[in-house]
């Protein structure tokens, strides 16, 4: 059955670090979204991909990067871990319908910065 | 630009409904309702278009008010599996699959 993973699935790091958190779908999706999740916020946009080579900013991306090389992957790296990216992380993917495209999300990375 | 959801908490007793309401300040193309477990990744429910349709899910549905730019979620006779956290996500303008999603509606429904 086509999925979508996240791994790891807890990770502890230490600030100053690079951190990368990977999500992979085979639903041969177009559209890859990586979102963070913090109490009281709600679900929050950190960047997109419409597709291979393609990348966008969301609404929270500072300190944060990403790039699509192929359909099924989108890497998250955060370049130099702080204490405020303490979060669970989500990865979602859509179908590119035109119409109007269903997000189906990955199970979560709760992410730690000491 | 986050949608506003209301309330942020309900609590029911088995078989009492709940409406659960997202509102934008802005123009939108659709919203979208997830529903999300303690611990677990968010669950979609259900899309809603502008034009103002409404949806059906067995006894969980939906309306959209294009003139208000307010969704509204309805929960229907309640069950134990209907405890979560509500969220709606709203794409505005057209299709580009890009959501802003509220803070969420937190849903406890008891014996």
């Amino acid at each position: 059955d086509a999925e979508i993973t996240q791994s790891p699935r807890h990770k502890i790091t230490e600030t100053g670090r690079q951190v990368t958190l990977a999500c992979h779908q085979t639903w041969n999706h177009n559209n890859m979204f990586w979102y963070r999740q913090d109490l009281g916020h709600g679900l929050r946009l950190i960047h997109y991909s419409y597709g291979v080579q393609d990348t966008n900013k969301g609404e929270v991306s500072d300190g944060y990067s990403v790039s699509r090389s192929n359909t099924e992957d989108l890497p998250l790296t955060l370049e130099s871990a702080a204490s405020s990216q303490t979060s669970v992380y989500f990865c979602a993917s859509s179908e590119s319908s035109g119409v109007v495209d269903t997000q189906y999300f990955g199970p979560g990375t709760r992410l730690t910065v000491l | 630009q986050q949608p506003v959801q209301s309330p942020q908490a309900v609590i029911l007793r088995e078989g009492e409904d709940a409406v659960i309401n997202c509102s934008s300040s802005k123009a939108l193309y659709s919203v979208h309702w997830y529903r999300q477990k303690h611990g677990e990744a968010p669950v979609f429910l259900m899309i809603l278009l502008k034009g103002g349709e409404q949806k059906g899910h067995e006894k969980i549905s939906a309306s959209f008010n294009e003139k208000k730019q307010q969704s509204s979620l309805y929960l229907t006779a309640s069950q134990l599996s209907y405890s979560g956290t509500y969220f709606c996500g709203t794409e505005k303008a057209s299709n580009t699959g890009k959501l802003i999603f509220g803070q969420g509606t937190t849903l406890q429904v008891k014996p």
